[in-house]
Formats: structure tokens, C-alpha cells, sequence
């Protein structure tokens, strides 16, 4: 059972416009939350953070909304650049001792010139 | 400033086959991690290695081996490669197992087995 959901495979996006990507979680011992973003034959790269303390956390164009009873984080970019096209993961960490990253699915952004 | 470093980048293997997939870190990061991506899906933790010394079981960890070598160093073993571990193997890192600090990932090895 996925504790880490990414319901949208892909999202298009024109250059400028704000892109809103979603990622619901089941477990509710998940206590910090990251996004990533990768690139075609390259790792992953730390975009931003929050804590599940925080209910969101800014980062330049990048912020990130956590809604912990909906069980709900969005990362929000503003405004969209070319070079954004990527696919982004969002993870979830577990406060108890294992303390695993649980990862999403990915979404692929394509942000349109 | 290198990172995370994997080698080799790209590997086939046969069936029954043995290799040591090596990740080396320079950011003097206490915990270190291999995950395997396979398509659609997200990265799934193999092993673990807390602080140097230790070592733990993650999410995936039948048919791997894992050793930390010293501070900088964590390899991953397969023993006897199967076709089922056909994926792309990422290392990361992070400067602290227990904080809120992210894990940074290396460039991955894209394996293949026979």
C-alpha cells in the first residue's frame, strides 16, 4: 500500500504561470517532509523541506504548503521557467526509529515556452 | 565539490553474477543510504548505514549486501544477481540520520541483468 501518493503523472505548464504539485500521504507519523527534483540521468536534487510543525516554508520561487489534516503538502512554483521540467518527487519521513524516507511516484513538469 | 559519487555509472550483468556497486561521499556526512528506482515508480530504501559502523535493513533489502567501509564509503552488494534487480541504484547522504536534514543523492548506476 502506497503511504506516499502522487496522483498526477504529468502537469504542463506555460512559462510564467504558477505550478501546483500535489502529494497525499496515509501515515500519520510522517514528521518531515521533502520535494526533489530530477533530471533525465541524474539523482535526485533537494528542492525544499518543511516540518510538520510548520505549515508552510518558502524558498524563493519555491514554496511548499503542508495541510496536516487533509494529509496534504503542494509545492508551489512561482513563476514557472523552462528549466523546471522535471520530474519531482515529494518524500515523508517517519518520526519513529526506522526514520525512512517513503517516496512518491513523481510528476512530470513540463513547463511550455 | 563532487557530492555524492557512484561507480560504475552503467553496468550488464548475467544472471547468477556478483558485483559491488561503489558510492563515496566528500561532504563528511555521518549517514548513507542505497534505494533502487524502478519505472513508475518512486525510490525504495535497499539499506542503510546510520553512522559509521552501523548498518540496517531499509524497505527492499533481500538479495543486497551492504558495507560501510569507513566515514566516506558505502557499497552495495548482489551476490547473485537476478533479473528482478534489474533498476537504477541511487546513493545518498545526509549529515544526520535523527535531524531534519535532507539526504543528497549521487548520479545513480543504471544495472542490468541478463
Amino acid at each position: 500500500d502506497q503511504q506516499v501518493k502522487q496522483n498526477s503523472p504529468s502537469l504542463s505548464v506555460q512559462e510564467g504561470r504558477i505550478s501546483i504539485l500535489n502529494c497525499d500521504y496515509t501515515n500519520s507519523m510522517f514528521d518531515y517532509f521533502l520535494w526533489y527534483k530530477k533530471y533525465p540521468a541524474e539523482g535526485p536534487t533537494f528542492l525544499i523541506s518543511i516540518s510538520s510543525i510548520k505549515d508552510k516554508n518558502e524558498d524563493g520561487r519555491f514554496t511548499v504548503f503542508l495541510n496536516k489534516s487533509a494529509k496534504h503538502l503542494s509545492l508551489h512554483i512561482v513563476p514557472s521557467q523552462p528549466g523546471d521540467s522535471a520530474v519531482y518527487f515529494c518524500a515523508a519521513r517517519d518520526s519513529g526509529s526506522a526514520r525512512q524516507l517513503t517516496f512518491g511516484s513523481g510528476t512530470q513538469l513540463t513547463v511550455l515556452p | 565539490n563532487a557530492g555524492v559519487t557512484q561507480t560504475p555509472k552503467f553496468q550488464v550483468l548475467k544472471t547468477g553474477q556478483s558485483m559491488t556497486l561503489q558510492c563515496a561521499q566528500d561532504m563528511n556526512h555521518n549517514s548513507m543510504y542505497w534505494y533502487r528506482q524502478d519505472p513508475g515508480m518512486g525510490l525504495r530504501l535497499i539499506y542503510y548505514s546510520a553512522s559509521e559502523g552501523t548498518t540496517d535493513k531499509g524497505e527492499v533489502p533481500n538479495g543486497y549486501n551492504v558495507s560501510r567501509l569507513n566515514k566516506r564509503e558505502f557499497s552495495l552488494r548482489l551476490e547473485s544477481a537476478a533479473p528482478s534487480q534489474t533498476s537504477v541504484y541511487f546513493c545518498a547522504s545526509s549529515e544526520s540520520f535523527w535531524g531534519n536534514q535532507p539526504q543528497h543523492f549521487g548520479d545513480g548506476t543504471r544495472l542490468s541483468i541478463l
